[in-house]
């Protein structure tokens, strides 16, 4: 159980196109879900906390209008980088939620912007 | 901010040997979390801890949570070549309800 899928695995866009990654929790639901973003040899950094049926809770310093969340049901969240520029390129995981605060993490999505 | 100090950063170890990392903090949390990330992965759950003083066991990995609340330890026993990839602390709780700290991570490597 607890398995939270990605899609895509990995992207390679142009600058200044946008790019969607979805989140999906198969085989529970999540209320909330959240997304990192992770550079080499780093640790992950919080981006935003995504709530079901409410607006996306931002980390300080993301630019809410550069990443959308979208979370339309208990079982997907959707993480939009809009206008991408090549320092957006980088590692994004997503996580849902499961009882006493326990996160599972999605397989990540490599995301290259040229 | 809240952080974690997790230790060493990184291990070069003989297969076979057992391995130890832990995680300190200066706050208390109810929550630790042992993470483990291949590259190019997302981190695993190895390990939730939810009770101060609790010992738990998952095949070759154990893992502690303190009984201050501020610290906890993975250890790693009779390592294999498939242990490598870097380990992860993570806390819960604190002023930060619902949301992760994850501590520096302690990359392992285990030589056949």
């Amino acid at each position: 159980g607890a398995v939270v899928s990605q899609h895509p695995s990995r992207v390679i866009c142009k600058s200044g196109t946008s790019v969607k990654i979805e989140c999906r929790s198969l085989d529970f639901q999540a209320t909330t879900m959240f997304w990192y973003r992770q550079f080499p040899k780093q640790s992950l950094m919080l981006m935003a906390t995504s709530n079901e049926g409410s607006k996306a809770t931002y980390e300080q310093g993301v630019e809410k209008d550069k990443f959308l969340i979208n979370h339309a049901s208990l079982t997907l969240s959707t993480l939009t980088v809009t206008s991408a520029h090549p320092e957006d390129s980088s590692f994004y995981i997503c996580s849902a939620r499961m009882v006493q605060e326990t996160q599972y993490f999605g397989p990540g999505t490599r995301l290259l912007v040229l | 901010g809240q952080q974690l100090n997790q230790s060493p950063q990184s291990m070069f170890i003989q297969e076979g040997e057992d391995v130890s990392m832990n995680c300190t903090s200066s706050s208390i949390f109810n929550t630790w979390l042992w993470y483990k990330q291949d590259p190019g992965e997302g981190p695993v759950l190895l390990i939730a801890l939810y009770k101060a003083g609790e010992l738990t066991s998952n095949g070759r990995l154990t893992a502690q949570f303190g009984i201050t609340r501020k610290d906890s330890f993975l250890n790693i026993s009779a390592s294999i070549p498939s242990d490598v990839g870097i380990y992860f602390c993570a806390v819960a709780g604190g002023t930060s309800y619902g949301k992760l700290t994850f501590g520096q991570g302690t990359i392992l490597t285990v030589h056949p």
